[in-house]
């Protein structure tokens, strides 16, 4: 059984789209992230959140925003793509907020032409 | 904000050789964590350090944190081509744990 699932595994749409990626976890875990892996490899933490709540929300745009639905699932909604948002986009969970290992998603290689 | 450096951002080892990677933050961390990404794939965790001057080993790989509990290092003894892959240090602090990655360091071994 998959840990941390994510869907789509590619995506690739136009610029001006709105899209979103979908992150599970069956870990019983209570904090997942959003993470963006952009082309050199850096990895940044966009958003965090613990039991449904909001903790971590990093300087992102306006136009990305997650969605708890309950603590098994975060969501990320893009609006308006932009061809600087082409990334690998990962979700992860970990058991406590910073003081756990993180478990990550196998990424969403997003690419806005 | 906190910063997290790491290096070196590159490494290219022959087969056999040692490598180490190297990572420096900004402020005091609760802890370290290590995680390596093979190509194409996604991070996976190593391990994680919390007490100062803490060390930790994996078979080949011996993990340090520093006394000062702000810098820590990875080494690899005998490198093997299944040790290709980027490896990230992670550090936590403040009052949410706030994880910040450094920016990797990606090893290549060549046979």
């Amino acid at each position: 059984d998959t840990a941390v699932s994510q869907t789509p595994k590619y995506l690739v749409t136009q610029m001006g789209n709105d899209k979103s990626i979908k992150c599970e976890q069956n870990l019983g875990h209570d904090t997942m992230y959003w993470y963006k892996q952009d082309s050199k490899k850096f990895l940044k933490i966009m958003f965090s959140y613990n039991n449904k709540e909001l903790i971590i929300n990093e300087t992102v745009p306006n136009r990305f925003s997650p969605k708890s639905p309950d603590k098994a699932h975060l969501n990320l909604h893009i609006n308006s793509l932009e061809l600087g948002d082409s990334a690998v986009y990962f979700c992860a969970s970990s058991q406590v907020q910073g003081r756990n290992e993180q478990f990550f998603g196998p990424g969403t290689r997003l690419t806005v032409l | 904000g906190q910063q997290v450096m790491q290096i070196p951002q590159y490494q290219h080892v022959q087969e056999g050789e040692d490598f180490t990677t190297y990572c420096n933050s900004s402020t005091t961390l609760s802890n370290i964590q290590w995680y390596k990404q093979r190509p194409g794939g996604h991070p996976v965790f190593l391990i994680q350090l919390v007490k100062s001057g803490e060390v930790k080993k994996q078979k080949r790989l011996t993990f340090q944190f520093g006394e000062a509990k702000k810098n820590s290092s990875l080494h690899i003894t005998a490198t093997q081509t299944t040790d290709v892959g980027t490896y990230f240090c992670a550090g936590h602090s403040g009052g949410y744990q706030k994880v910040t990655f450094g920016i990797g360091t990606k090893l290549q071994v060549i046979p």
